[in-house]
């Protein structure tokens, strides 16, 4: 079975400093890995994803997250806050075989203070 | 044009009352799912169909009833609506390659 623990339910820091949301997964199958954002009365929508290959991926507004095996960990980082990046934002799992269900974490609150 | 579009937006409904929650995707995708947001945004998956064939049905209650008419639509049927049904349902679609999600805007069911 998966599963996916997001630490911290709301975390918060000023603008322009920089943003790390933690993940971690349990899998027993190779993992496919995602981050999604929600905005206030919006469905999620993708940040970006691990599939194979490199092991730091980048996605939309300058988010990355880096796979990390023996951590079992795919946090999700961003250098700098920018106010419109206040929103929900959930790590996700699924397995490589194609595995229909998609497991998500509980999601985390991303507060940017000016 | 919305890729996966629900329908409707928000339901205000009494206890005990029958509602239906339709979603239509045009991305072609084979996979569809109905997720459960609830008060805390946590999200569990209810039922995915897989070209029209149901593949996952995750213990919830039989008053929910999915149906898959054709490949680009799913519904969802709540009988004898309970106060705890009341939620975000989203409608989603899965990318055949890498399992990406592609939501819907979501339909959010209250419950008096």
């Amino acid at each position: 079975a998966q599963s996916v623990t997001q630490l911290g339910s709301h975390v918060s820091v000023s603008e322009g400093a920089l943003v790390l949301l933690r993940c971690n997964y349990s899998s027993s199958v190779p993992p496919y890995l995602f981050w999604y954002v929600q905005y206030p009365n919006q469905g999620l929508q993708l940040l970006l994803k691990y599939t194979t290959g490199a092991t730091l991926v980048k996605g939309i507004n300058g988010f990355e997250a880096e796979f990390k095996k023996s951590e079992t960990s795919f946090h999700l980082t961003k250098p700098s806050a920018h106010m419109s990046d206040a929103a929900e934002y959930f790590c996700a799992v699924s397995d490589q075989g194609g595995g229909f269900k998609t497991i998500f974490g509980a999601g985390t609150r991303l507060f940017v203070k000016a | 044009d919305t890729a996966v579009s629900q329908t409707p937006k928000y339901l205000v409904t009494q206890m005990g009352n029958d509602k239906s929650i339709k979603c239509e995707q045009n991305l072609g995708h084979d996979t569809m799912y109905w997720y459960k947001q609830d008060s805390k945004k946590f999200l569990k998956i209810m039922f995915s169909y897989n070209n029209k064939e149901l593949i996952i049905n995750e213990t919830v209650p039989n008053r929910f009833s999915p149906k898959s008419p054709d490949k680009a639509h799913l519904n969802l049927h709540i009988n004898s609506l309970e106060l705890g049904d009341s939620a975000v349902y989203f409608c989603a679609t899965r990318g055949v390659t890498t399992g990406e999600l592609f939501f819907g805007e979501g339909s959010r069911l209250t419950v008096l």
